[in-house]
């Protein structure tokens, strides 16, 4: 049930790009991305409602493929600040009381 | 607007202690959510409460381990007879309305068990 994250890390230099893969093996009603510093609460990036949807957030942006069961996140000319690691989390069809469960995470290194 | 806050931020206990976590969600949201989270691994979820209401405890172990959310007051997360595997660090989130909300984080417990 839990989501399968990849890669398990990566490492840029600054000015790169970077894709993070989510995959479920249950259909999904929602896909949920969350960013974490090393000792920090993770903090929300964006959620995406609708098969197909895609959104952005400065230069970072995600797809949802419902079909597919899956939702990748792209980082766009990768800063410094990107580093961190990378959750996804999912709600599979069912109500809206439904908890998000998260996958293991994809930790990302900017090198100056 | 203070954010979700969260006390202690660290809590060191003996083995048989209880360990009390608190919450405070952010103003006007009625949704809490308890993670567990181990070095290098991701957010492991253990109970998700409304005001006054327990909504999904699956992921809480049956023993040893209770939350609440009460009408008045902070959302606490109590663990009695600690042991070792019981270290981690403990996050609050909390949510306007449900699981399709964004959840704010608090800044952690991190409990160490001697």
């Amino acid at each position: 049930q839990q989501p399968v994250q990849s890669p398990q890390a990566v490492i840029l230099r600054e000015g790169e790009d970077a894709v993070i893969n989510c995959s479920s093996s249950k259909a999904l009603y929602s896909v949920h991305w969350y960013r974490q510093k090393h000792g920090e609460a993770p903090v929300f990036l964006m959620i995406l409602l609708k098969g197909g949807e895609q959104k952005g957030h400065e230069k970072i942006s995600a797809s949802f493929n419902e079909k597919k069961q899956q939702s990748s996140l792209y980082l766009t000319a990768s800063q410094l600040s990107y580093s961190g690691t990378y959750f996804c989390g999912t709600i599979t069809r069912g109500n809206r009381d439904d908890k998000i469960i998260f996958g293991k995470g994809t930790r990302l290194h900017i090198l100056p | 607007n203070a954010g979700v806050m969260q006390n202690p931020r660290h809590l060191v206990r003996r083995r048989g202690q209880e360990a009390r976590l608190r919450c405070s969600p952010m103003k006007g949201h009625s949704h809490v959510y308890w993670y567990r989270q181990l070095p290098e691994e991701g957010l492991k979820f253990m109970v998700y409460l409304q005001k006054e209401n327990i909504i999904d405890e699956s992921g809480m172990p049956k023993e040893r381990f209770s939350a609440e959310f009460p009408k008045e007051g902070p959302s606490i997360l109590r663990i009695q007879q600690v042991v070792r595997g019981d270290s981690a660090a403990y996050f609050c989130a909390s949510s306007p309305r449900d699981s399709e909300d964004e959840q704010f984080f608090g800044p952690g417990t991190r409990l160490t068990v001697l």
